[in-house]
């Protein structure tokens, strides 16, 4: 299996919902990573998480809260968001964040995204 | 610091002609480079990677790309577009920290959008 797995694809909620979106990925990979993708622009890192510890929060707001159940699962959970926070969301993985630049091993594997539109 | 530039939003090419998106990059140490392809309303698909080893690199679907040093660019090439490339292609640098070393999280270009015209 050589895929990241989101879902669901396209999410639709009002400002007063809470949702999750999810990630799955089989391939042993240790690190995953959510992005954020705007129309006609490049994703944007929200967060990394690197055997199953949070590593890396890009002062994203504290209504997005990831949660990394283990290796394999990574959530986002959403509560209150505002109209501006709809995009692609993007769930990555890597085999090790750590290892060597040039080995290989930190190329990320995207998912196909989830679409969110916030009413 | 890393970066990278990619030199054109918006490339038009024929069927059949020869494709080239350009990428420059900026790195204070031996960089890990990476063009990735994203078409409409879908995830980013890895098109090929240079990592110190082979200075030209073969990805999938006919791409390949240079590394050259001495110019700090990355282009990607293709002989021969079909229109299935038409799509958004982003070069991509792995973000360094002070001691060379990495936690994974990329430096994204801009973005190239591809246009094949029949």
């Amino acid at each position: 299996d050589t895929e990241v797995t989101q879902t669901p694809k396209h999410l639709v909620m009002g400002m007063t919902n809470k949702k999750s979106l999810k990630c799955e990925q089989h391939m042993g990979h240790r690190a995953m990573y959510w992005y954020k993708q705007k129309a006609k622009k490049p994703p944007e890192l929200m967060f990394v998480y690197s055997y199953e510890k949070l590593s890396i929060n890009e002062s994203v707001p504290s209504r997005f809260s990831p949660e990394c159940p283990n290796s394999s699962l990574l959530n986002l959970h959403l509560h209150a968001l505002q109209p501006e926070d709809s995009a692609l969301y993007l769930c990555a993985s890597s085999q090790d964040p750590a290892s060597a630049v040039g080995s290989g091993a930190n190329v990320l594997t995207f998912g196909a995204g989830s679409r969110l539109t916030v009413l | 610091a890393q970066s990278v530039t990619q030199l054109d939003s918006h490339v038009s090419v024929s069927e059949g002609t020869p494709v080239l998106l350009r990428c420059n990059y900026s790195s204070s140490y031996s960089p890990s480079l990476f063009w990735y392809v994203q078409h409409p309303n879908k995830g980013l698909q890895l098109l090929l990677k240079y990592t110190s080893a082979a200075t030209l690199v073969k990805g999938i679907n006919g791409f390949e790309a240079e590394f050259k040093k001495s110019e700090t660019s990355f282009h990607l090439t293709k002989p021969s577009a079909h229109m299935s490339d038409a799509a958004e292609y982003f070069c991509v640098v792995i973000l360094l920290l002070n001691y060379g070393g990495s936690q994974g999280n990329l430096i994204f270009g801009k973005g190239t959008k591809l246009s094949v015209k029949p």
